[in-house]
């Protein structure tokens, strides 16, 4: 069954705005982790949280967690148009699972106008 | 450190022939995944390797495909009599560890086209 499931599929936003993107899951988590792909390119992790956590911060970005509601949120701040790529959610299988095997959404595409 | 390195970046196969996709991981990585990804899909796991050992093709269709980790070389993803459903870009992936926080550092991803 499929874990990570993000919305919206496509954001398009001016330059210095902020961009939030949700991911919702099914099953219980160790970690969820948010990953972006520029075009034609591999994926590049971000940023992981941990499921005892609530919010952690990197940078630009901020990510929440709500294990009760089983939902995640990823914000970008003062946008650039460098940021322009499409961004996942992966989660592991949480307790009793194998935590090695990530299950990825089908991505928000996050197109920041200059 | 030049990360995770696959290659062909791109390859063409007609229906029938034989696919081999090559994957070094990161330097002092031994923990090897691939990962397949279809146009406006998500990565799909296919297998997890160590050196010398599958440990979890549950993702891997039992025909035609085939992974290897040898003790010495490149990870080989291994997709014998392509059909036009092979074509997606196919990406390794390695870690540190294989528990815990996996964090995963991705290859650029071979991007695979069977006529």
């Amino acid at each position: 069954s499929q874990q990570g499931e993000e919305d919206p599929q496509a954001l398009s936003i001016q330059e210095g705005e902020n961009a939030t993107m949700n991911c919702s899951y099914k099953t219980s988590i160790n970690n969820l982790q948010w990953y972006r792909q520029n075009s034609g390119r591999g994926l590049v992790h971000l940023i992981l949280i941990r499921s005892n956590e609530r919010e952690k911060h990197s940078g630009r970005l901020r990510v929440t967690l709500d294990t009760s509601k089983k939902s995640s949120s990823l914000l970008i701040t003062a946008s650039r148009a460098a940021d322009t790529a499409s961004y996942f959610c992966a989660t592991d299988a949480g307790s009793g699972g194998s935590n090695y095997k990530l299950t990825f959404g089908k991505g928000t595409l996050l197109t920041v106008n200059p | 450190n030049a990360g995770v390195m696959q290659n062909p970046r791109h390859l063409v196969r007609r229906r029938g022939q034989e696919a081999r996709l090559r994957c070094s991981p990161m330097k002092g990585h031994s923990h090897v995944y691939w990962y397949r990804q279809l146009p406006e899909e998500g990565l799909k796991f296919m297998v997890y390797l160590q050196k010398e050992n599958i440990i979890d093709e549950s993702g891997m269709p039992k025909e035609r495909f085939s992974a290897e980790f040898p003790k010495e070389g490149p990870s080989i993803l291994r997709i014998q009599q392509v059909v036009r459903g092979d074509s997606a870009a196919y990406f390794c992936a390695s870690s540190l560890t294989g528990v815990g926080a996996n964090v995963l550092t991705f290859g650029a991803g071979s991007r695979l086209t069977v006529l």
